[in-house]
């Protein structure tokens, strides 16, 4: 495969789930991005990872917590969510660190009940 | 407070009529890009411009920075039902981080 893929593509989970999603960049990139993208409102960036280290946390709450074991895979593990926290999630790769061209995988369209 | 503002938020139109799109801000980007989101796909970069004044075209799609670097537009001249989709604009300011518009959804009908 080529480019960002994720996985699960679709997942739907309850409120004391836990459950993790997947990315993986087949670009040789050494950033990579979990963004989540609600209905009207833009694409909100939720962590940052720069050669496997977090360089951003955007007051994102603790039931959600990333996990990159090197520069080509990412994990969002999540537990506890809310209903609100129903929407797609994003992941994206660069080159460099906060470069401007990022490339996006095809997200999570997560459900929380 | 939105730092990109994208107008309109939604557009229907029919195949082959023109269109553009508006990304506002009232502060200055060092660059700005434009991304086409299609239903259960993630966004696709289409073009970045970095110059105040820049023109950058792709097939039947204008893009346009303006000159003071607050602003950009995208056109689109007789669109097809392949340009449906949600157009995003994002913009750098210096060494920050990307921040994104809401987007526009654009239907286009056969």
């Amino acid at each position: 495969e080529t480019g960002v893929t994720q996985t699960p593509r679709h997942l739907v989970m309850g409120m004391t789930n836990k459950k993790s999603l997947k990315c993986e960049q087949h670009l040789g990139h050494n950033a990579m991005y979990w963004y989540k993208q609600s209905a009207k409102k833009p694409l909100e960036l939720m962590f940052v990872y720069n050669f496997k280290e977090q360089t951003e946390n955007n007051s994102v709450p603790s039931r959600f917590s990333p996990e990159c074991p090197n520069s080509s895979h990412l994990f969002l593990h999540l537990h506890t969510l809310q209903p609100e926290d129903s929407a797609l999630y994003l992941c994206a790769s660069s080159q460099g660190f906060l470069e401007e061209t990022q490339y996006f995988g095809p997200g999570t369209r997560l459900l929380v009940l | 407070t939105q730092l990109l503002e994208q107008s309109p938020q939604f557009l229907s139109i029919q195949e082959g009529e023109n269109l553009t799109v508006y990304c506002n801000s009232s502060s200055v980007f060092s660059s700005l890009q434009w991304y086409r989101q299609e239903p259960g796909e993630g966004p696709v970069l289409l073009v970045t411009v970095v110059t105040g004044g820049e023109v950058k075209k792709l097939k039947r799609l204008t893009f346009q920075f303006g000159d003071a670097r607050k602003d950009s537009s995208l056109h689109i001249t007789a669109a097809q039902p392949g340009d449906t989709g949600l157009y995003l604009c994002a913009g750098v300011r210096g060494s920050e981080k990307l921040v994104f518009g809401k987007g526009m959804k654009l239907t286009v009908n056969p």
